[in-house]
């Protein structure tokens, strides 16, 4: 099965450090792949996705096919960024879900 | 609000008991979606609308849960018989066609069983 993973439940950084949200995926032919955010007490909503290569609050994700992975970076974390984030991707065969990973809940500290 | 929204926010029953959850979609969104998502886990696919027509349904969606969206604009979900393991947040998102991937959720119901 075409799966996503989020290898890291749980990721702590300081605020104005880099960070980084681990997803690798498996997938056959053309992945598309976004990021959802759920901050607290607040719905879950999109971050960003791969085709359109925008940076949303700063962050960003490079497709890396080689390595199978769309890892979500941003060079300096503010208390802000503290949230669950989800990588996701489209169902199989063209199917309009989406499969979201376990997630990784970020926690940046003052 | 004109987001997504989701009725009751919380329900607690007995197990045995039948449970009926609502969604109201943005409302020029023809495409619905309802997720279930336990502790520590990503929100998992149940089933999806386009309008009235249920287009796909997950094959670990049993016949205890059925959805409904007569009139293409709000949707429901109805669990029968509900069981311990039923207890999840259900999210309810909604998205246009030519927008699929990006979908818009709402708050969730919180469902526990007893």
């Amino acid at each position: 099965a075409q799966r996503v993973t989020q290898p890291e439940k749980l990721l702590s950084v300081f605020k104005g450090a880099p960070v980084e949200l681990k997803c690798n995926y498996s997938y056959s032919g053309s992945p598309e792949l976004f990021w959802y955010v759920q901050y607290s007490r607040q719905r879950l909503q999109l971050l960003l996705r791969h085709i359109s290569r925008e940076s949303i609050k700063g962050f960003t994700a490079d497709l890396n096919k080689g390595e199978t992975s769309f890892h979500l970076k941003k060079p300096f974390a503010q208390e802000e960024d503290s949230a669950m984030y989800y990588c996701a991707r489209p169902g199989e065969g063209g199917s309009e879900k989406l499969v979201f990973g376990k997630g990784t809940k970020l926690t940046v500290n003052p | 609000d004109t987001g997504v929204s989701q009725d009751p926010r919380h329900k607690i029953t007995k197990r045995g008991q039948n449970v009926t959850f609502r969604c109201d979609p943005i409302s020029e969104h023809n495409r619905l979606y309802w997720y279930r998502q336990t502790l520590g886990q990503g929100p998992e696919f149940l089933t999806y609308f386009q309008n009235e027509a249920q287009l796909e349904k997950s094959r670990l969606l049993s016949d205890r849960f059925s959805a409904e969206r007569p009139k293409g604009s709000f949707s429901t979900l109805e669990i029968q018989r509900t069981e311990q393991g039923d207890s999840a947040m259900y999210l309810c998102a909604s998205s246009l066609v030519l927008a699929y991937n990006e979908q818009f959720f709402g708050p969730g119901t919180r469902l526990t069983v007893l």
